[in-house]
């Protein structure tokens, strides 16, 4: 069983709904969470993270931890053809080398 | 700032052969990874360094070898290509420090095809 489980999709939205990506993970050291974007044939970018459990928001995107269910969450509002990418989530325990453990990505289109 | 680079951005190699990935950071990094995507798999950490001279192995270190020998350099090696390794390699650096420094920056991606 993989540490960190996310679902590749592809997902396929038209433009101005509502995603919901998602990831669950079995290890529960992990302390840092965080949601990489990355585009075609480019390198992954950090969108979003999350220190513990609890909510954050930054512009369209909200992301979310529970801990107590090992599940995490990435909304994005009022989608748009340029949020079309695939979405890493990542996580990482508080101390040590600090490598990040990463879900397999989920491949998101939003149709115009 | 070019941030991090990678050196070649595509490669096919035949099996048995040889190589070495460059990867470049401008930003005073002191922690380096080195990371292979696959299909379904995610990112794997393959090697990474905390500072200038050190190297650790990460989560599928066999097959490759890795160098720091300059903190903004940190080299990946192939000594004899297999088509397992098939994959792009993704290096990426993170600052040491505060808990903000977690973030590691990536680099664009080498691709490499061994036959």
């Amino acid at each position: 069983q993989k540490e960190v489980e996310q679902d590749p999709g592809p997902l396929s939205v038209p433009e101005g709904a509502i995603v919901s990506l998602n990831c669950t993970y079995s290890n529960s050291a992990f302390q840092y969470f965080m949601w990489y974007r990355q585009y075609s044939r480019k390198g992954p970018e950090l969108l979003m993270y999350t220190y513990s459990s609890g909510n954050k928001e930054d512009g369209r995107f909200t992301a979310q931890v529970d801990k107590s269910s090992k599940y995490i969450s990435l909304f994005i509002r009022d989608s748009q053809p340029s949020d079309s990418a695939t979405y890493l989530c990542a996580m990482t325990v508080a101390a040590g080398r600090r490598a990040l453990t990463f879900g397999s990505g989920t491949r998101l289109q939003v149709q115009p | 700032n070019a941030g991090v680079t990678q050196t070649p951005k595509f490669r096919v190699l035949k099996t048995g052969q040889s190589m070495t990935l460059l990867c470049a950071q401008d930003m005073n990094h002191e922690y380096m990874y080195w990371y292979r995507q696959d299909p379904g798999m995610g990112l794997r950490l393959i090697h990474y360094s905390v500072g200038e001279g050190t190297t650790a192995k990460g989560e599928v270190p066999d097959g490759y070898n890795v160098s720091r020998l300059k903190k903004q350099n940190f080299l990946l090696g192939l000594e004899s290509a297999a088509p397992s390794q098939t994959s792009v390699y993704f290096c990426a650096s993170r600052e040491w420090g505060a808990k903000s420094s977690y973030e590691q920056y990536f680099g664009p991606g080498t691709r490499l095809t061994v036959t």
